[in-house]
């Protein structure tokens, strides 16, 4: 397994501004993944993010609205710009470990106000 | 595309056992899994199957995976309150590929 760790937790932002989310991963991984959960729905995975590279966006997802970064092997984030309340979620990053299983962060849960 | 469906609520008392089930439409899902997750926190995996084999045991957990029929379930022997959260069922073709999620089924167990 791995420990991720994701910061902030929680935050509560005002709409028109943006919220940078912070992943750290205990070992090196070549793929890391985004996912948002609405409330009360399942994950959908908004990019994945290879280090050296630019991040692959899922359909509805765009990198203006989304930007990631990949500095290292170990590390990525995700900012939600220009928030609406439509971007209240729980934002979860996860890395594959070998087949396919996944493991995620303790997520950070977004409210837009 | 890919769609994995599961029923969203489910009621248990303590002590008896529980049986999420979730049917999905990929056929080339490589790995079948399910996840927990609690109020407030991330996904758990608790189990995986590799789609060549029917049944996976784990402690109180029992995955039957009927690949014709394209349906997985998870049974939770025993079912204590701590089990009580949502479960989500999961699929992936292989190799660096997304997962897919279900719905989420909701756990309550009574105590």
């Amino acid at each position: 397994s791995a420990v991720i760790s994701q910061k902030p937790s929680r935050d509560i932002c005002q709409r028109g501004t943006s919220l940078t989310i912070q992943c750290q991963v205990d070992s090196q991984v070549t793929m890391m993944f985004w996912y948002r959960q609405q409330p009360g729905q399942s994950l959908t995975l908004i990019a994945t993010a290879n280090q050296g590279s630019e991040a692959t966006y899922e359909s509805g997802f765009v990198i203006d609205k989304f930007p990631i970064s990949r500095p290292n092997l170990t590390f990525s984030t995700l900012t939600v710009s220009n928030m609406s309340p439509e971007d209240s979620s729980i934002y979860l990053c996860s890395v594959e470990l070998g087949q396919g299983r996944a493991f995620f962060g303790q997520g950070t849960r977004l409210t837009v106000v | 595309g890919e769609d994995v469906e599961q029923s969203l609520f489910l009621s248990v008392r303590e002590g008896d056992s529980s049986v999420i089930n979730c049917t999905y439409t990929d056929s080339s899902s490589t790995y079948l899994y399910w996840y927990k997750q609690e109020p407030g926190a991330g996904l758990q995996l608790l189990t995986y199957i590799f789609s060549n084999m029917d049944m996976k045991q784990d402690q109180r957990l029992t995955v039957l995976l009927n690949k014709k029929d394209k349906h997985l379930s998870l049974r939770i022997a025993d079912t204590q309150t701590g089990d009580s959260a949502i479960y989500f069922c999961a699929e992936n073709s292989g190799g660096y590929q997304k997962v897919t999620f279900g719905t989420g089924t909701k756990l309550q167990v009574i105590p």
